[in-house]
């Protein structure tokens, strides 16, 4: 079965500052990946996805995210976070074919508080 | 385009009552699902559909019914809510067609339900 760790659970940066939010996963073949953002009170936004090709994906908002496969990891990057960055993180993964195809499964999420 | 439509977006019981909460899409996408978003937990997959008349079981399946007879409608049944039931559903849904489609889920902006 799939899963995502994330491992923090509340990282807090000032604004201007770079952030890393980790992210690592278990899945027997290539998977897509997923990072969503949920602002309060809000549902999901995606922010970028990775299915093939490049391993350096762009997202909205000046987010990026990196897969390596040798570590299992997709983790999501900013060079410099603004305050309206502040909210929830979820990285997700889902099978590459298939009838599981539609099911994606979310980690815990990460709180990205943002200091003035 | 309205996306995906949730309703109601907050509700109130008492243990023992039954409800339905809807979910509505509009972009003829044939993948719908429902999660519920609990603290620390992230979001688990309770019920999902890969078109009309077909649905399937996710992670937390227990205490809720699901029914897909047309491609824009996924209703989720409670027959007898719980305490446990306390939590914020979110409706999503899916094109799930071809490499840039599959598996991008646009969320609805969420049910908070209550159970006393």
């Amino acid at each position: 079965a799939q899963s995502v760790t994330q491992p923090d659970i509340h990282i807090t940066v000032s604004e201007g500052a770079s952030l890393e939010l980790r992210c690592n996963y278990s899945y027997g073949a290539t998977p897509y990946l997923f990072w969503y953002v949920q602002s309060p009170g809000q549902g999901l936004q995606l922010l970028l996805k990775y299915f093939s090709g490049d391993t350096l994906v762009q997202g909205i908002k000046g987010f990026e995210a990196e897969f390596k496969r040798s570590q299992s990891s997709f983790n999501l990057r900013k060079p410099s976070v603004h305050w309206s960055d502040a909210a929830e993180y979820f990285c997700a993964v889902g099978a590459g074919s298939g009838g599981s195809n539609y099911k994606l499964t979310f980690g815990k999420g990460t709180l990205l508080t943002v200091n003035p | 385009n309205a996306g995906v439509t949730q309703t109601p977006k907050f509700q109130v019981l008492k243990t023992g009552q039954s409800m339905t909460l809807q979910c509505a899409q509009d972009m003829n996408h044939e993948y719908m699902s429902w999660y519920r978003q609990d603290p620390g937990m992230g979001l688990r997959l309770i019920h999902y559909s890969v078109g009309a008349g077909i649905t399937d079981q996710g992670e937390v399946p227990n205490g809720y019914n699901v029914s897909r007879s047309t491609t824009e409608d996924f209703p989720l049944r409670l027959l007898s809510a719980a305490p446990s039931q306390t939590s914020v559903y979110f409706c999503a849904s899916s094109s799930g067609q071809g490499s840039s489609g599959a598996n991008v889920l646009t969320f609805g902006a969420g049910s908070r339900l209550t159970v006393l």
